[in-house]
């Protein structure tokens, strides 16, 4: 089946760094790639997504590129700020006779120090 | 973006009481909406995915008996966590698919449940 794998955490990072997150991914297919954000004691919020090989997502000063040929879904950022500690997880959505199934990785925490 | 609502938000219950969870898509029809559990160190697991008027396909190892869903609406799901013991204590994340977008899932804020 499908499945989703990230970077363990926590990565920690001082304010201002370059932060890379992995992701890989197995997939028959082709999936959409999403990365969520979830601060503390909150739900998961869409951060960004691409849904075709070369689609760059971004959001908030993050990016993430579609690639196909190394099936990751690698998020970046070029200056992390003490509000973006939070818990990352990239995700990916494949078609399954007309439904969409989500398959989750674990969850990378980063931690932002000012 | 679109929302989804979860109440209540925090439950704290006696061992051997039934407790429902809500799910809502505020401002668009969820046609699949997904339940997760989520545990200390941060791993989601999917419980089960239902559909709008149809029974929900539960993941293995989740009990249905115990875990009730009901989809019956467009824009709402329940999760009915019955019989609770402590051992059920958790945070509870429902997510919503639907005509807003077929393929992004939007999250509630998650249900904390506390059972003593």
């Amino acid at each position: 089946g499908d499945s989703v794998t990230q970077m363990e955490g926590p990565v920690t990072l001082s304010e201002e760094a370059f932060l890379t997150i992995n992701c890989t991914y197995t997939a028959t297919g082709y999936p959409s790639l999403f990365w969520y954000v979830q601060y503390p004691g909150e739900g998961l919020q869409l951060l960004l997504k691409a849904t075709k090989a070369d689609d760059k997502g971004s959001n908030k000063g993050f990016e993430a590129t579609y690639r196909k040929e190394t099936t990751s879904f690698h998020l970046e950022k070029g200056s992390v700020q003490v509000s973006d500690s939070a818990v990352y997880f990239c995700a990916l959505t494949a078609s399954s006779g007309g439904s969409y199934i989500p398959t989750f990785g674990r969850g990378t925490s980063l931690i932002v120090h000012p | 973006g679109a929302v989804v609502s979860q109440h209540p938000s925090w439950v704290i219950c006696k061992s051997g009481t039934s407790v429902k969870i809500e799910c809502r898509s505020l401002d668009f029809q969820a046609t699949t909406m997904f339940w997760y559990r989520q545990f200390p160190k941060q791993s989601l697991m999917l419980m089960a995915t239902s559909n709008e008027g149809s029974k929900a396909t539960y993941e293995q190892g989740v009990e249905k008996d115990k875990f009730l869903i009901n989809h019956a609406s467009l824009t709402l799901s329940t999760l009915t966590v019955t019989s609770a013991h402590p051992e059920d204590s958790s945070f509870y994340i429902c997510s919503a698919l639907g005509t807003r977008d077929q393929e992004t899932q939007y999250f509630g804020p998650g249900t904390r449940l506390l059972v003593l």
